[in-house]
Protein backbone atom coordinates (compact mmCIF):
# COMPACT_ATOMS: atom_id res chain seq x y z
CA UNK A 1 0.00 0.00 0.00
CA UNK A 2 0.65 3.46 -0.39
CA UNK A 3 3.13 5.26 2.20
CA UNK A 4 2.75 8.41 4.34
CA UNK A 5 5.29 9.29 6.30
CA UNK A 6 5.13 12.17 8.83
CA UNK A 7 8.30 13.83 10.69
CA UNK A 8 8.88 14.63 13.59
CA UNK A 9 6.73 11.79 15.91
CA UNK A 10 7.10 13.53 19.37
CA UNK A 11 8.35 16.80 19.75
CA UNK A 12 8.81 19.61 22.78
CA UNK A 13 8.21 23.27 22.53
CA UNK A 14 8.21 26.15 24.81
CA UNK A 15 5.21 29.06 24.42
CA UNK A 16 5.17 31.28 21.94
CA UNK A 17 7.50 29.12 19.57
CA UNK A 18 6.25 28.22 16.07
CA UNK A 19 6.71 24.24 15.48
CA UNK A 20 6.43 22.64 11.89
CA UNK A 21 5.53 19.17 11.00
CA UNK A 22 5.98 17.33 7.72
CA UNK A 23 4.12 14.73 5.53
CA UNK A 24 5.60 13.18 3.28
CA UNK A 25 3.86 10.47 0.60
CA UNK A 26 6.82 8.39 -0.27
CA UNK A 27 5.42 6.54 -3.44
CA UNK A 28 2.52 8.54 -4.81
CA UNK A 29 1.50 12.05 -5.78
CA UNK A 30 -0.30 13.32 -3.24
CA UNK A 31 -2.67 15.42 -4.85
CA UNK A 32 -4.63 16.05 -1.40
CA UNK A 33 -3.75 16.04 2.01
CA UNK A 34 -5.55 15.94 5.01
CA UNK A 35 -4.32 17.44 8.56
CA UNK A 36 -6.54 15.91 11.87
CA UNK A 37 -5.95 16.82 15.44
CA UNK A 38 -6.30 14.19 17.83
CA UNK A 39 -7.53 14.71 21.49
CA UNK A 40 -6.95 12.06 24.37
CA UNK A 41 -8.95 8.99 23.91
CA UNK A 42 -11.28 11.07 21.28
CA UNK A 43 -12.13 11.17 17.08
CA UNK A 44 -9.85 12.86 14.53
CA UNK A 45 -11.20 16.25 14.28
CA UNK A 46 -10.54 17.38 10.80
CA UNK A 47 -8.65 20.55 10.70
CA UNK A 48 -7.87 21.55 6.80
CA UNK A 49 -7.95 19.89 3.29
CA UNK A 50 -4.70 21.02 0.97
CA UNK A 51 -4.84 20.72 -2.93
CA UNK A 52 -1.12 21.17 -3.98
CA UNK A 53 -0.51 24.26 -5.69
CA UNK A 54 -3.57 25.81 -3.36
CA UNK A 55 -4.54 27.28 -0.39
CA UNK A 56 -5.69 25.34 2.22
CA UNK A 57 -9.62 25.09 3.05
CA UNK A 58 -9.71 24.91 6.91
CA UNK A 59 -12.69 23.94 8.78
CA UNK A 60 -15.04 26.19 10.44
CA UNK A 61 -13.35 26.91 13.80
CA UNK A 62 -9.78 26.12 12.95
CA UNK A 63 -7.72 29.37 12.86
CA UNK A 64 -6.12 29.65 9.39
CA UNK A 65 -3.11 32.70 11.37
CA UNK A 66 -2.11 29.60 13.63
CA UNK A 67 -2.53 26.38 12.01
CA UNK A 68 -0.55 27.58 8.67
CA UNK A 69 -0.39 24.61 6.13
CA UNK A 70 1.49 24.63 2.99
CA UNK A 71 1.43 22.21 0.15
CA UNK A 72 4.07 22.84 -2.24
CA UNK A 73 4.84 20.03 -3.77
CA UNK A 74 2.99 16.68 -4.71
CA UNK A 75 5.12 15.03 -2.03
CA UNK A 76 4.84 17.17 0.76
CA UNK A 77 2.26 19.38 2.58
CA UNK A 78 3.96 21.30 5.86
CA UNK A 79 1.57 22.23 9.26
CA UNK A 80 3.18 25.07 11.27
CA UNK A 81 1.83 25.98 14.28
CA UNK A 82 2.91 29.51 14.86
CA UNK A 83 3.08 31.03 18.55
CA UNK A 84 2.06 27.95 20.31
CA UNK A 85 0.44 27.40 23.43
CA UNK A 86 0.10 24.59 25.58
CA UNK A 87 -3.42 24.35 24.59
CA UNK A 88 -2.26 23.72 21.20
CA UNK A 89 -0.29 20.49 22.84
CA UNK A 90 -2.22 16.83 20.89
CA UNK A 91 -1.61 14.42 18.29
CA UNK A 92 -1.22 15.38 15.07
CA UNK A 93 -2.05 13.17 12.15
CA UNK A 94 -1.70 14.10 8.38
CA UNK A 95 -3.47 11.77 5.60
CA UNK A 96 -2.88 12.25 1.84
CA UNK A 97 -4.61 11.10 -1.77
CA UNK A 98 -3.89 10.58 -4.72
CA UNK A 99 -6.02 12.32 -7.71
CA UNK A 100 -7.47 8.31 -8.87
CA UNK A 101 -7.64 7.10 -4.97
CA UNK A 102 -10.81 6.47 -3.03
CA UNK A 103 -8.91 6.38 0.11
CA UNK A 104 -6.23 8.38 2.17
CA UNK A 105 -3.50 6.88 3.74
CA UNK A 106 -2.17 8.21 6.90
CA UNK A 107 0.98 9.22 8.31
CA UNK A 108 2.08 7.78 11.86
CA UNK A 109 1.42 11.05 13.74
CA UNK A 110 2.87 13.66 15.90
CA UNK A 111 2.33 13.97 19.47
CA UNK A 112 3.21 18.21 20.18
CA UNK A 113 3.70 19.18 24.03
CA UNK A 114 3.81 22.50 24.38
CA UNK A 115 5.53 23.42 28.01
CA UNK B 1 -24.44 16.26 5.52
CA UNK B 2 -22.65 12.84 6.60
CA UNK B 3 -22.16 11.23 10.22
CA UNK B 4 -21.27 8.15 12.10
CA UNK B 5 -22.09 7.14 14.96
CA UNK B 6 -20.22 4.12 16.64
CA UNK B 7 -22.37 3.47 20.02
CA UNK B 8 -19.98 1.78 21.82
CA UNK B 9 -16.87 3.52 23.99
CA UNK B 10 -15.53 0.30 25.41
CA UNK B 11 -15.77 -3.38 24.29
CA UNK B 12 -14.44 -5.93 26.48
CA UNK B 13 -13.89 -9.06 25.37
CA UNK B 14 -11.78 -12.21 26.12
CA UNK B 15 -9.04 -13.95 23.68
CA UNK B 16 -10.15 -15.97 21.69
CA UNK B 17 -14.04 -14.83 21.47
CA UNK B 18 -15.85 -13.50 18.67
CA UNK B 19 -16.14 -9.75 18.36
CA UNK B 20 -18.51 -6.89 16.52
CA UNK B 21 -17.94 -3.27 16.86
CA UNK B 22 -20.64 -1.65 15.40
CA UNK B 23 -20.82 1.42 13.79
CA UNK B 24 -24.30 3.21 12.11
CA UNK B 25 -24.01 5.95 9.75
CA UNK B 26 -25.63 9.04 7.80
CA UNK B 27 -25.92 9.88 4.18
CA UNK B 28 -28.19 10.27 1.70
CA UNK B 29 -26.74 7.93 -1.07
CA UNK B 30 -24.26 5.15 -0.61
CA UNK B 31 -21.59 5.75 0.79
CA UNK B 32 -18.01 4.88 0.68
CA UNK B 33 -17.44 2.89 4.67
CA UNK B 34 -13.98 2.19 6.09
CA UNK B 35 -12.66 1.02 9.67
CA UNK B 36 -9.44 2.08 10.60
CA UNK B 37 -7.38 0.56 13.44
CA UNK B 38 -5.11 3.19 15.67
CA UNK B 39 -1.95 1.42 17.96
CA UNK B 40 -1.51 3.78 21.20
CA UNK B 41 0.06 6.45 20.14
CA UNK B 42 0.11 5.78 16.17
CA UNK B 43 -1.75 7.08 12.86
CA UNK B 44 -4.37 4.95 11.29
CA UNK B 45 -4.30 1.57 9.92
CA UNK B 46 -6.94 0.87 7.21
CA UNK B 47 -8.79 -2.68 7.78
CA UNK B 48 -11.10 -3.13 5.32
CA UNK B 49 -13.72 -0.79 2.73
CA UNK B 50 -16.93 -0.93 1.46
CA UNK B 51 -17.56 0.79 -1.84
CA UNK B 52 -19.51 -0.97 -4.02
CA UNK B 53 -20.47 -4.93 -4.55
CA UNK B 54 -20.95 -7.56 -2.41
CA UNK B 55 -21.99 -6.64 0.91
CA UNK B 56 -19.68 -8.16 2.73
CA UNK B 57 -16.27 -7.33 3.03
CA UNK B 58 -13.04 -9.36 4.10
CA UNK B 59 -10.31 -6.86 5.39
CA UNK B 60 -6.30 -7.65 6.96
CA UNK B 61 -5.63 -9.13 10.09
CA UNK B 62 -9.04 -11.93 9.93
CA UNK B 63 -11.84 -8.82 9.95
CA UNK B 64 -14.64 -8.26 8.00
CA UNK B 65 -17.79 -5.92 8.33
CA UNK B 66 -21.32 -5.99 6.65
CA UNK B 67 -23.11 -2.68 5.03
CA UNK B 68 -26.42 -3.49 5.82
CA UNK B 69 -28.44 -0.49 3.75
CA UNK B 70 -31.60 -1.23 5.72
CA UNK B 71 -30.13 -0.21 8.92
CA UNK B 72 -27.45 2.07 7.86
CA UNK B 73 -25.02 0.03 9.18
CA UNK B 74 -21.28 -1.22 8.91
CA UNK B 75 -20.46 -3.44 11.43
CA UNK B 76 -16.99 -5.20 12.40
CA UNK B 77 -16.79 -8.73 12.95
CA UNK B 78 -13.67 -11.12 13.85
CA UNK B 79 -14.64 -14.43 14.88
CA UNK B 80 -11.58 -14.63 17.44
CA UNK B 81 -9.71 -12.01 18.66
CA UNK B 82 -6.19 -11.98 19.35
CA UNK B 83 -4.45 -9.74 22.46
CA UNK B 84 -2.77 -7.77 19.86
CA UNK B 85 -6.01 -6.73 18.82
CA UNK B 86 -6.73 -4.96 21.68
CA UNK B 87 -6.26 -0.88 20.11
CA UNK B 88 -8.60 1.98 18.93
CA UNK B 89 -11.28 1.00 15.82
CA UNK B 90 -12.49 3.96 14.35
CA UNK B 91 -15.44 3.80 11.39
CA UNK B 92 -15.63 6.46 9.05
CA UNK B 93 -17.82 7.32 6.15
CA UNK B 94 -17.02 9.51 2.69
CA UNK B 95 -19.07 10.83 0.27
CA UNK B 96 -19.49 8.62 -2.48
CA UNK B 97 -19.00 11.62 -5.13
CA UNK B 98 -16.54 14.51 -5.63
CA UNK B 99 -13.84 14.35 -3.29
CA UNK B 100 -12.88 11.92 -0.04
CA UNK B 101 -13.08 13.95 2.90
CA UNK B 102 -14.14 11.11 5.54
CA UNK B 103 -15.71 11.33 8.68
CA UNK B 104 -15.05 9.60 11.90
CA UNK B 105 -17.17 8.40 14.07
CA UNK B 106 -16.10 8.95 18.29
CA UNK B 107 -14.03 5.16 17.91
CA UNK B 108 -14.38 2.08 20.07
CA UNK B 109 -11.52 1.09 22.29
CA UNK B 110 -10.83 -3.02 22.63
CA UNK B 111 -9.84 -4.28 25.13
CA UNK B 112 -8.77 -8.00 24.98
CA UNK B 113 -8.72 -10.06 28.48
CA UNK B 114 -6.56 -13.34 28.07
Amino acid sequence: GAVVSQHPSRVICKSGTSVKIECRSLDFQATTMFWYRQFPKQSLMLMATSNEGSKATYEQGVEKDKFLINHASLTLSTLTVTSAHPEDSSFYICSASDVASTEAFFGQGTRLTVV
Amino acid sequence: AQSVTQPDIHITVSEGASLELRCNYSYGATPYLFWYVQSPGQGLQLLLKYFSGDTLVQGIKGFEAEFKRSQSSFNLRKPSVHWSDAAEYFCAVASSGGSYIPTFGRGTSLIVHP
